[in-house]
């Protein structure tokens, strides 16, 4: 069965950055794309962005430009979320969510990371 | 980016109830529209793509329909598992952005 396996809850301070990684498992991992969704405390979701698990290409939100980076490592079936400048707005459950297409249909999502930044 | 707009912001049905939720966007997205279900603490679970097809597994009491910028999910009778946060997200472009949530409880 498809499944999309978080890293755990993450505490990092004003500055920092983070890396979250996204495990898939029960099917191709190239055939798909893998977006980037989170939700901060009482808000809606927010897309972040995409990788194509094949090619590695990636697009991004405007609001993140900059300080965000999506990567793939095929050879185990994982992708990464690396936010950097971390600023007490990125208090979030970041979610990887399986797609086939660029356009958002998240069939299956992770479990979700719980990114806390606090000084 | 297209504003998402969703009402009401908050329902209370009872189970055996029909409930319909609407989606506004600010700009055409055809038919390019979501429908998430999600339940406190947990992901989102993939509902309806296209407006209106139902995702593999969905029960189809759920229903969507809509295009342009105006957008419904209809529960045709409530059930105790329904009972949480709706969202509606748009793919038409770039950022892809999703509604407020309504959010369904129990009368």
């Amino acid at each position: 069965q498809v499944q999309l396996v978080q890293s755990g809850a993450e505490v990092k301070k004003p500055g920092a950055s983070v890396k979250v990684s996204c495990k898939a498992s029960g099917y191709t991992f190239t055939g798909q794309y893998i977006h980037w969704v989170r939700q901060a405390p009482g808000q809606r979701l927010e897309w972040m962005g995409w990788i194509n698990s094949y090619s590695g290409g990636t697009d991004y939100a405007q609001n993140f430009q900059g300080r965000l980076t999506m990567t793939r490592d095929t050879s185990i079936s994982t992708a990464y979320m690396e936010l950097s400048r971390l600023t007490s707005d990125d208090t979030a459950v970041y979610y990887c969510a399986r797609s086939g297409l660029a356009a958002l249909r998240g069939d299956y999502w992770g479990q979700g990371t719980l990114v806390t930044v606090s000084s | 980016d297209i504003q998402m707009t969703q009402s009401p912001s908050s329902l209370s049905a009872s189970v055996g109830d029909r409930v319909t939720i609407t989606c506004r966007t600010s700009q055409s997205i055809k038919h390019y529209l979501n429908w998430y279900q999600q339940s406190p603490g947990k992901a989102p679970k993939f509902l309806i793509y296209a407006s209106s097809t139902l995702q593999s597994g969905v029960p189809s009491r759920f229903s969507g329909s809509g295009s342009g910028t105006n957008f419904t999910l209809t529960i045709s009778s409530l059930q105790p598992e329904d009972f949480a946060t709706y969202y509606c997200q748009q793919s038409f472009n770039n950022p892809q952005t999703f509604g407020q949530g309504t959010r369904l409880d129990i009368k």
